[in-house]
């Protein structure tokens, strides 16, 4: 089952732009990540914030958590053509540690 | 190159045919885990190997679903009569022991599956 909602599902947006997506979830988690995937290809890991962590930064990324809310947000500034792809947040909990995504957001990015 | 690989990238099968996946692991990962993908949703956790064991698998798995990992290096996912609710892209992936790397998981490029 989906855990997590991200917010917006697509985002379009011009060249230069900040993109920034929301991800919702509903139990208590060891930590939050976020990935990419470009249309039909695999997952690119693009970051991940710890539960006891509120902010990161990884040179365009910035992601927030709040684990009171139960939310994160990922912030993409000056947005580029290439950065067209879906974003997903996961998070990690349970025995297995396996990861829990939600359906992800479509980010477009125009030239 | 190093990173997770998978075989094949694509399968199209008949309706109750069997087929096998591959999933070939970063060679110090100890973690493996197999995630379905449908069109329009993040993926869905299937299954997880800690070396050669299988320790967890998602209510997801029905009992036609199996999956190996022999000597806790490559595994494989077979799908023994296949439904057309099958179609979808198997995700494999791979990490290290959380503590060192906080379970950062590397993902494989999937096996697209199509059941005709």
């Amino acid at each position: 089952s989906q855990q997590g909602e991200e917010d917006p599902q697509a985002l379009s947006i011009q060249e230069g732009e900040n993109a920034t997506m929301n991800c919702s979830y509903k139990t208590s988690i060891n930590n939050l990540q976020w990935y990419r995937q470009n249309s039909g290809r695999g997952l690119v890991h693009l970051i991940l914030i710890r539960s006891n962590e509120r902010e990161k930064h990884s040179g365009r990324l910035r992601v927030t958590l709040d684990t009171s809310k139960k939310s994160s947000s990922l912030l993409i500034t000056a947005s580029r053509a290439a950065d067209t792809a879906s974003y997903f947040c996961a998070t990690d909990s349970g025995s297995a540690r396996q990861l829990t995504f939600g359906s992800g957001t479509q980010l477009t990015v125009l030239p | 190159d190093t990173g997770v690989s998978q075989n094949p990238r694509h399968k199209i099968t008949k309706r109750g045919q069997n087929v096998t996946f591959r999933c070939d692991p970063i060679s110090e990962h100890n973690r493996l885990y197999w995630y379905r993908q449908t069109l329009g949703q993040g993926p869905e956790f299937l299954t997880y190997f800690q070396n050669e064991a299988q320790l967890e698998k998602s209510r997801l798995l029905s009992d036609r679903f199996s999956a190996e990992r022999p000597k806790g290096s490559f595994s494989t996912l077979e799908i023994q009569r296949t439904e057309q609710g099958d179609s979808a892209m198997y995700l494999c992936a791979s990490s290290s022991a959380p503590g060192r790397d906080h379970n950062e998981q590397f993902f494989g490029p999937g096996t697209r599956l199509t059941v005709l």
